[in-house]
């Protein structure tokens, strides 16, 4: 049971342009969202997080929307750059306070091309 | 070193054989995660410590895994027995979270690429 997913496993953008990598949720419980960007033969490094209280977050070139009705987020790159070449996670977790864990997605890989 | 430290970064073994994979989370973090990742998939939760609590193993897959955190520093994960399937990057993570407090991001070690023969 996939609780979070991430439908593009690839995506390819141009630099300069924008990169959109999508992540829908099943489990109405989630309360706080994360992104995650992953270089090979490197561990996960944390890069925007979202509330459930907040429809958006932005941190530079890095902007996160959450759309609770439909149980779906999406983090946008703009401009991207080469250096945006990863895998990007998305990640869920319950509601804050308690003792938890996060619950990932499988992952889209983009590239930025030059 | 300022990050999580996990040994060895490579574990080739043959299939039946015990393996112990051992992660250095950050000094003062409190919880530590394991996480594997087989090829093509996401991030698979295993086990979770926080502080002194018992730890949440929902995630471990069968009974051949286990994992302990000694003095709420230094974790070791140990798989029995190990078949092909086993074959992965085991990452671990450690963060500050406390209960009561917002989420903190966790901070992975770069993992250990596990290769069962």
């Amino acid at each position: 049971d996939q609780q979070v997913k991430q439908n593009s496993p690839s995506l390819s953008v141009q630099e300069g342009r924008i990169s959109i990598l999508n992540c829908d949720y099943t489990n109405s419980m989630f309360d706080y969202f994360l992104w995650y960007k992953k270089y090979p033969a490197e561990g996960p490094t944390f890069l925007i997080s979202i509330s459930s209280i907040k429809d958006k977050n932005e941190d530079g070139r890095f902007t996160v929307f959450l759309n609770k009705s439909a149980k779906h987020l999406s983090l946008h790159i703009v401009p991207s750059q080469p250096g945006d070449s990863a895998v990007y996670f998305c990640a869920a977790s319950p509601k804050t306070g308690t003792a938890s864990k996060l619950t990932f997605g499988t992952g889209t890989r983009l590239q930025v091309t030059l | 070193g300022a990050g999580v430290s996990q040994s060895p970064s490579n574990k080739v073994t043959e299939k039946g054989k015990d393996v112990e994979l051992r992660c250095d989370p950050i000094s003062g973090h409190t919880a530590l995660y394991w996480y594997r990742q087989s090829l093509g998939q996401g991030l698979e939760f295993l086990i979770y410590f926080q502080g002194n609590s018992a730890p949440d193993k929902s995630g471990l897959p069968s009974d051949r895994f286990s994992a302990e955190r000694t003095g709420g520093s230094v974790s070791t994960l140990t798989i029995q027995r190990t078949q092909q399937e086993d074959s992965a990057v085991y990452l671990c993570a450690s963060s500050s979270h406390r209960r009561g407090t917002v989420n903190s991001p966790l901070h992975f070690g770069n993992g250990t690429r596990l290769t069962v023969t």
